[in-house]
């Protein structure tokens, strides 16, 4: 079975900090490739996706993520975080002949201002 | 994209009573899927709840715990049965994107359910 996992489980940051979220899967096939995030109270939304093509993915809000394949790897990156990116990270991948995607634990992001 | 409206929100729950939670999308959908969020966990997927058959489960959940309803496109309905504090959780209704099986999903914003 598909497996995600995501490294870092809380993550603190202050303003204008970069960030890099991992994120590392085990289905050695096509997969498709997702980003979602969950604000405070509000409902979890994609934040970007990767199906084909160009490897280094632009997503809403400035964050980006780059598919690697030889490492099995789709981190989340930001150059500059708000404190408004304060919110739940998940990583979620498809593939192995199931479009159902299978999600990883999820990362904590603080921004302090 | 789709918008998906969950009730309740959340509730607090005796020990032994069962819960149903509604979904409502506001386009059809062939397939919804069932989601179960725990502190801490990564979502798992509960169910698929297609229209017209028995929905699909996944390994560890079952009927007779998480009965589901699909009567028609745009509706569903999840039942946590004989609830314990285990069930505590927050459980997501959603639907996939409009442009084909991607893996690409919506959700509404949950039902928090604690069970005492």
């Amino acid at each position: 079975a598909q497996s995600v996992s995501q490294h870092n489980h809380h993550v603190i940051l202050s303003e204008a900090a970069s960030l890099e979220l991992g994120c590392n899967y085990s289905y050695g096939g096509t997969v498709n490739l997702f980003w979602y995030v969950q604000y405070p109270g509000q409902h979890l939304q994609l934040l970007l996706k990767y199906f084909s093509g160009d490897p280094l993915v632009k997503g809403i809000k400035g964050f980006e993520a780059e598919f690697i394949k030889s490492k099995f790897s789709f981190n989340l990156r930001k150059p500059s975080v708000q404190w408004s990116d304060t919110a739940e990270y998940f990583c979620a991948v498809s593939g192995g002949g199931s479009y159902i995607p299978t999600f990883g634990r999820g990362t904590s992001l603080i921004v302090h201002p | 994209s789709a918008v998906i409206s969950q009730k309740p929100s959340r509730d607090i729950c005796q020990r032994g009573t069962s819960l149903t939670i509604q979904c409502q999308v506001d386009s059809q959908v062939t397939m919804m899927f069932w989601y179960r969020q725990q502190p801490g966990q990564s979502l798992t997927l509960i169910a698929t709840a297609n229209q017209g058959s028995e929905a699909t489960y996944e390994s560890g959940f079952v009927i007779d715990k998480f009965p589901i309803s699909r009567p028609n496109l745009t509706f569903s309905t999840l039942t946590v049965s004989n609830m314990s504090p285990e069930d505590s959780s927050i459980y997501l209704c959603s639907v996939g994107s409009g442009t084909g099986p991607t893996g690409e999903l919506f959700f509404g914003e949950g039902s928090r359910l604690t069970v005492l």
